[in-house]
C-alpha cells in the first residue's frame, strides 16, 4: 500500500505557483520522498526527490520540514502544459523492491 | 533514441487469446517493471527483474508471465485474456538500487479485451 496522502484534484490557473502537500506519517528513516508527472498517454516522469530541507532544480522545489512527515512539492508560474497527475511517494531505494505509486493529485491548469 | 520502448502501444483482442508486450531499454540500468494502470489510473508494480532474474513478483495470475531474455529487455506474455486485463501496462528500468530513486517509464502499453 502507499504510504502517502495527498489531494485528489487542485485546480490552478497559468502564471501561479501551485503548491500540492503530500502527507507520510509513518516515513522510515532511509525513506526518501520522491515525486513524479504523469501526462495523459505517457508514463510516468520523475521530477523531483528529496530526503530533508529543500531541494529545487529547474522543473520545481521540494520543501521537507524537519519531522519529514509532510512534504510540499512547488510549481512556479505553471502553464497550461503542467496539467498532469503528480505523485508523492516515499521509498528506500533499495535493490529488490520497487515504487509503490498512489492515487495522485490530478493538477487542472486553466487560462 | 527512445530510453523505454514498447510494443505494440494498442492492442485490442478477444477473450481467451494469448498476446505478448515487449520492453526495451538502452539506458543500461539492470532492473526492469512492468506496472500496470487500470481504468482508475491506479498504478500497480506487477514484476521486477534485474539482471534477467526474477526479484518482485507481486499477486498476479498465472496468466500473466514475464520473461527477460537480457538485461535490456523485459517481455510480458498474457495467456487466456480477460475483460479485467484491459489496461494500460508500462514498462519501466532503473539502475540497481535505485540511487537516485529515478524510475523510466515507457510510453504504455495499452490492452483492450473485448
Amino acid at each position: 500500500l502507499a504510504k502517502t496522502t495527498q489531494p485528489i484534484s487542485m485546480d490552478s490557473y497559468e502564471g501561479q505557483e501551485v503548491n500540492i502537500t503530500c502527507s507520510h506519517n509513518n516515513i522510515a528513516t532511509n525513506d526518501y520522498i520522491t515525486w513524479y508527472q504523469q501526462f495523459p498517454s505517457q508514463g510516468p516522469r520523475f521530477i523531483i526527490q528529496g530526503y530533508k530541507t529543500k531541494v529545487t532544480n529547474e522543473v520545481a522545489s521540494l520543501f521537507i520540514p524537519a519531522d519529514r512527515k509532510s512534504s510540499t512539492l512547488s510549481l512556479p508560474r505553471v502553464s497550461l502544459s503542467d496539467t498532469a497527475v503528480y505523485y508523492c511517494l516515499v521509498d528506500s531505494n533499495q535493490a529488490g523492491t520497487a515504487l509503490i505509486f498512489g492515487k495522485g493529485t490530478t493538477l487542472s491548469v486553466s487560462s | 533514441d527512445t530510453a523505454v520502448s514498447q510494443t505494440p502501444k494498442y492492442l485490442v483482442t478477444q477473450m481467451g487469446n494469448d498476446k505478448s508486450i515487449k520492453c526495451e531499454q538502452n539506458l543500461g540500468h539492470d532492473t526492469m517493471y512492468w506496472y500496470k494502470q487500470d481504468s482508475k489510473k491506479f498504478l500497480k508494480i506487477m514484476f521486477s527483474y534485474n539482471n534477467k532474474e526474477l526479484i518482485i513478483n507481486e499477486t498476479v495470475p498465472n496468466r500473466f508471465s514475464p520473461k527477460s531474455p537480457d538485461k535490456a529487455h523485459l517481455n510480458l506474455h498474457i495467456n487466456s485474456l480477460e475483460l479485467g486485463d484491459s489496461a494500460v501496462y508500462f514498462c519501466a528500468s532503473s539502475h540497481k538500487g535505485r540511487n537516485t530513486g529515478e524510475l523510466f517509464f515507457g510510453e504504455g502499453s495499452r490492452l483492450t479485451v473485448l
